[in-house]
């Protein structure tokens, strides 16, 4: 296993402007998983692919916010219209089963300027 | 709505003092509760899955329990290195669609000093 892997570890954007984050799971996982966490917070929920289906969405989700993982494969998580309010780092895993550990990367830092 | 609460939210211990980290849940149905180690500007990496109430798990310095309503994570003799933020989280049991999240707490912040 080589780990989950994110892109980019740190963005620094001006409020308003788009952003695009990128996760690589383990080779072999088909479930991916997007969480949010913030200083001094457990990591919360964003939304859950198993292989290329959106099977589950937070109701931190907002319509700023759109993830996809065509061919079930990498997934991408994008920001529209930035806040203040979405700096945090976003953190991806992924899990080969349902109740088996997720295993997580080591994040995107977003900072809005 | 699953709820977890750690405690304390920090803990600093000198090294070789042992001591136990806290962790209550509130879920409809447990599938799975997990303990993972932070350290800072890293993602949570996993310790821990227990599956049902009486279930022990060990790795070296680390033991973690498991009952119905809350679970511990013991530190038995720990090294500065252990320092880190421990993370408690729980899965609750459901559909596909609805019981794959993880719910975590806030953590515990572990200071070991020499």
């Amino acid at each position: 296993d080589t780990g989950v892997s994110q892109d980019p570890r740190h963005k620094i954007t001006k409020r308003g402007q788009n952003v695009t984050f990128r996760c690589d799971p383990i080779s072999e996982h088909n479930r991916l998983y997007w969480y949010r966490q913030t200083l001094g917070q457990g990591p919360e929920f964003l939304t859950y692919f198993q292989n290329e289906a959106q099977l589950e969405k937070s109701r931190l989700l907002s319509d700023r916010f759109s993830a996809e993982r065509p061919k079930g494969s990498f997934s991408t998580l994008e920001i529209q219209r930035t806040e203040q309010g979405d700096s945090a780092m976003y953190l991806c895993a992924s899990s080969r089963q349902r109740n088996q550990p997720q295993h997580f990367g080591d994040g995107t830092r977003l900072s809005i300027l | 709505e699953d709820q977890v609460t750690q405690s304390p939210e920090a803990l600093r211990l000198q090294e070789g003092e042992s001591s136990s980290l806290n962790c209550s849940y509130t879920v409809s149905g447990l599938r799975g509760l997990f303990w993972y180690r932070q350290d800072p500007g890293k993602g949570p990496e996993f310790l821990f899955t227990l599956y049902s109430a009486g279930e022990e798990k060990e790795k070296e310095r680390l033991k973690a329990t498991l009952t119905k309503k809350e679970s511990f994570l013991h530190i038995t003799a720990p090294k500065p290195e252990d320092s880190a933020t421990y993370l408690c989280a729980v899965q609750a049991e459901g559909q596909e669609t609805s019981g794959s999240r993880l719910t975590f707490g806030e953590g515990t912040q572990l200071t070991v000093n020499p």
